[in-house]
């Protein structure tokens, strides 16, 4: 069975960093791509980032600015995504995905909640 | 960047009525590859985004035959033949062939 298990998400002050880690299971996760999209409060989906099965090509949103960082490490099974200059726009619970393609969203987990406030 | 609309954007249906959801986007979704990567997710109350849907028309494992999805070029439509109570929830439609992919504002399915 397939598992997607996301962590890492908390409260953090506008400013801030946070590291978000998704742990997979039940598939080859060095097999497939794998995303972080996000869900604010009430509002709708928004893809954040890509990255390649062996790690080397990555994309990000644009509209981030450099401020997060799709990676992942293979031998663990780990996907994560690094979070600086948080802002109260980021609040969102942020998903890990996996996609049976580049861009497909096949499986999700359930999601971490991170809040920026002071 | 393509933007993703669907109409309506809330759906009160009977059950066991049909139910049709419209999703439109602002440029094609035929991929190099020939593929047109337009994804169908549903989200339920309280969980989270399941694909029903990918490449315009197939179906994912486990996902009822109630649910077809249709179309090409910019424009789509996800159609349920006979709402259950369990498909309450908001339906997304979702681009994979341009990046950034994008999902549709979102559609809230619930009984009258």
């Amino acid at each position: 069975e397939v598992q997607l298990v996301e962590s890492g998400g908390g409260l953090v002050q506008p400013g801030g960093s946070l590291r978000l880690s998704c742990a997979a299971s039940g598939f080859t996760f060095s097999g497939f791509w794998m995303s972080w999209v996000r869900q604010a409060p009430g509002k709708g989906l928004e893809w954040l980032a890509n990255i390649k099965q062996d790690g080397s090509e990555k994309y990000h949103l644009y509209s981030l600015k450099g401020r997060f960082t799709i990676s992942r490490d293979n031998a663990k099974n780990l996907l994560y995504l690094q979070m600086n200059s948080l802002r109260a726009e980021d609040t969102a619970v942020y998903y890990c995905v996996r996609n049976s393609g580049v861009v497909a969203g096949d499986y999700w987990g359930q999601g971490t909640l991170v809040t920026v406030s002071s | 960047d393509v933007v993703m609309t669907q109409s309506p954007l809330s759906l009160p249906v009977t059950l066991g009525q049909p139910a049709s959801i419209s999703c439109r986007s602002s440029q094609s979704l035929v991929y190099s590859d020939g593929n047109t990567h337009l994804n169908w997710f549903q989200q339920r109350p309280g969980q989270s985004p399941r694909r029903l849907i990918y490449k315009v028309s197939k179906r994912d494992s486990g996902v009822p035959d109630r649910f077809s999805g249709s179309g090409s070029g910019t424009e789509f439509t996800l159609k349920i033949s006979r709402v259950e109570a369990e498909d309450v929830g908001i339906y997304y439609c979702m681009q994979g062939s341009h990046w950034p992919p994008a999902f549709g504002p979102g559609t809230k399915v619930d009984i009258k």
